[in-house]
């Protein structure tokens, strides 16, 4: 079974930082790209960024460009995302993604749970 | 950035009933457009991929299609378990961005 499970979420002040993780199980971790998606509370899906199957090559939306990291540890079947100087208004759920291995950029045929985090004082 | 606009925002319909959504893309796409349905509480799922590939395992009710800059998502008879909100989503180029949403109730 496929399963992407997400960690590290919780409360943190304004400024601080987080690393989320992400667990791979049930295929080849190594062979796709994997994303980042955050979702506000009652708001819609905005994508956070991206890394190569290899971690050679990482994309980040602009509105987070600067303030995150995203890393993998194929040995270790991992994805990583490490948000440093957090904002109120970075609070929501966070979902790591698996990426169709279709085209450059494709469609996220697998998602985790997700993880929420709240940013608050 | 590419923008993408979906309509309506919401719905509401009756069980049975024929359902569409429509997404335009501020600039071509070609058909690297995906839609996913989300349910309250849970992560998104994907339903069709470059405008109009079923996700295996997704019910034939569900389809897509459209290319360039306007596409559309039809529900051809909306079932209960249909409730939720379903986005688009474009992977042409980057940032990948997304659909507002569209909610969809039952009448």
């Amino acid at each position: 079974q496929v399963h992407l499970v997400e960690s590290g979420g919780g409360v943190v002040q304004p400024g601080r930082s987080l690393r989320l993780s992400c667990a791979a199980s049930g295929f080849t971790f190594s062979e796709y790209a994997m994303h980042w998606v955050r979702q506000a509370p009652g708001k819609g899906l905005e994508w956070l960024g991206m890394i190569s199957h290899d971690g050679r090559n990482t994309f980040y939306g602009d509105s987070v460009r600067g303030r995150i990291v995203i890393s993998r540890d194929n040995s270790k079947n991992t994805l990583f995302l490490q948000m440093n100087g957090l904002r109120v208004e970075d609070t929501g759920v966070f979902y790591c993604a698996r990426e169709l291995p279709t085209n450059m950029f494709a469609a996220f045929d697998i998602w985790g749970q997700g993880t929420t985090v709240t940013v608050s004082s | 950035d590419i923008q993408m606009t979906q309509s309506p925002s919401s719905l509401s319909a009756s069980l049975g009933d024929r359902v569409t959504i429509t997404c335009r893309a501020s600039q071509s796409i070609s058909n690297y457009l995906n839609w996913y349905q989300q349910k309250p509480g849970k992560a998104p799922k994907l339903l069709i991929y470059d405008a109009s590939t079923l996700e295996p395992g997704v019910p034939s009710r569900f389809s897509g299609s459209g290319s360039g800059t306007d596409f559309s998502f039809t529900i051809s008879s909306l079932q209960p378990e249909d409730i939720g909100t379903y986005y688009c989503q474009q992977c042409e180029n980057l940032p990948i961005t997304f659909g507002g949403g569209t909610k969809v109730e039952v009448k």
